[in-house]
């Protein structure tokens, strides 16, 4: 089953504009990472917050953690159109196993 | 500095089958993790093998099988394979418990006929 669910499903953008997707989980974490998928292939990992952390940045992305709400975040900055892709969040809770949730599909438009 | 890389990147099976899907780890990466993802939905963890044993299992049924060699390469092997068994098979190497993230290979599609 899903751990974490992102939201919107879908988003298109136009190029130079700012993407924001969330994503929601369902029990207590150690960590939450995140990951883009091009086309179907290989997850490339972006970034990964800690349970004790709030915010983290790099490059053009900024990733919120609200354990409160079980609730992330991941702001995609002066999108591009390369930047088209899948993102997903994954979760662990201690175990070794990560679970991903079900995906925002991001389309950037030049 | 090779990824991970997993063979074959295409598959086609008849129901009924047998297949084995490898994945060759990141070089420093000891940990192997293999998922399976739909289409249109996020990848769904099957197992994972460190010191050549299985340390973790999802939710999938024993046909689902795997191996992890001393060079801490790893097979997935599927019998018996269904319809719904087709899917991208995506293998993640990491160090010890993937705290730092994953690394992903290509993939195997898996088309079961």
């Amino acid at each position: 089953s899903q751990q974490g669910e992102e939201d919107p499903q879908a988003l298109s953008i136009q190029e130079g504009e700012n993407a924001t997707m969330n994503c929601s989980y369902k029990t207590s974490i150690n960590n939450l990472q995140w990951y883009r998928q091009n086309s179907g292939r290989g997850l490339v990992h972006l970034i990964l917050i800690r349970s004790n952390e709030r915010e983290k940045h790099s490059g053009r992305l900024r990733v919120t953690l609200d354990t409160s709400k079980k609730s992330s975040s991941l702001l995609i900055t002066a999108s591009r159109a390369a930047d088209t892709a899948s993102y997903f969040c994954a979760t662990t809770s201690g175990t070794y196993k990560y679970i991903f949730g079900t995906g925002t599909r991001l389309k950037v438009l030049a | 500095d090779a990824g991970v890389t997993q063979s074959p990147t295409h598959l086609i099976k008849t129901r009924g089958q047998q297949v084995t899907l490898r994945c060759s780890p990141k070089s420093g990466h000891d940990t192997v993790s293999w998922y399976q993802q739909a289409l249109g939905q996020g990848p769904q963890f099957i197992f994972q093998y460190y010191e050549e044993e299985e340390r973790q299992r999802g939710n999938f049924p024993d046909r689902f099988s795997g191996h992890q060699f001393p060079n801490y390469s790893s097979e997935l092997n599927v019998n018996a394979l269904l319809l719904g068994d087709s899917a991208l098979y995506l293998c993640a190497s990491s160090f010890l418990t993937a705290n730092y993230g994953y690394t992903f290979g290509s993939g195997t599609r898996l088309t079961v006929v």
